[in-house]
């Protein structure tokens, strides 16, 4: 099965700095999703990025703050930028994958978890 | 909002069945029942899924009422490490409607 890597793992930011997490997969994919997870809190879909196009942003997310690459079919970054310590979140990516008999599931990587001081 | 209702929390003892129930009235004919589980703040961990038919992998089993108003995801034999979140989402295969909601799901102690 393909694996989905993140980096950094943890990081512990400065306010008003910009961090920029990288997702990896070692499969090609279409659709790369990313996620919020506040503290205490569930999952939040942020945004779809899809190789060759603009992302898709959720409600409540704008592309100046959350801006997203996805230059081609195994990897994506999402970038946070001129954070504040509401952005203290472990920030999810995932992949619908096709390397199972089921082409709709998706799976996700091990996760960021930021701290802004 | 999430379209499921889970119970908040849950105990089970080490090498009983865990049975996690979830209720979807509101289920269309086209949109699936899954299941993911996190542990510990890890990114979630994808368990199963169905439509109409009970279903059953190497980690669990899936049982969805006749009506498909509500859904049971059994683990067999519960150890330590099934101590996490479970998540129940029902999503559709197209649209916005392929989007996973994620609600709070229910936080299964397993105890030995």
């Amino acid at each position: 099965s393909a694996v989905i890597s993140q980096k950094p793992s943890r990081d512990i930011c400065q306010r008003g700095t910009s961090l920029t997490i990288q997702c990896q997969v070692d499969s090609q994919v279409t659709m790369m999703f990313w996620y919020r997870q506040q503290p205490g809190q569930s999952l939040t879909l942020i945004a779809t990025a899809n190789q060759g196009s603009e992302a898709t942003y959720e409600s409540g997310f704008v592309i100046d703050k959350f801006p997203i690459s996805r230059p081609n079919l195994t990897f994506s970054t999402l970038t946070v930028s001129n954070m504040s310590p509401e952005d203290s979140s472990i920030y999810l990516c995932s992949v619908e994958a096709r390397w199972r008999e089921d082409p709709d599931t998706q799976y996700f990587g091990p996760g960021t978890r930021l701290t802004v001081l | 909002d999430a379209k499921t209702t889970q119970p908040p929390s849950m105990d089970c003892a080490e090498g009983r069945a865990a049975n996690l129930p979830c209720n979807h009235s509101t289920i269309s004919g086209n949109e699936y029942v899954y299941w993911y589980r996190q542990i510990h703040s890890q990114g979630p961990q994808y368990i199963i899924h169905g439509l109409k038919n009970n279903e059953t992998n190497e980690m669990a089993s899936l049982i969805i009422t006749e009506d498909r108003k509500s859904s049971t995801l059994i683990l067999p034999h519960a150890t330590l490490r099934d101590t996490a979140v479970y998540y129940c989402i029902v999503r559709g295969n197209a649209g916005n409607n392929r989007k996973l909601i994620w609600g709070l799901g229910t936080s299964l102690a397993v105890n030995p």
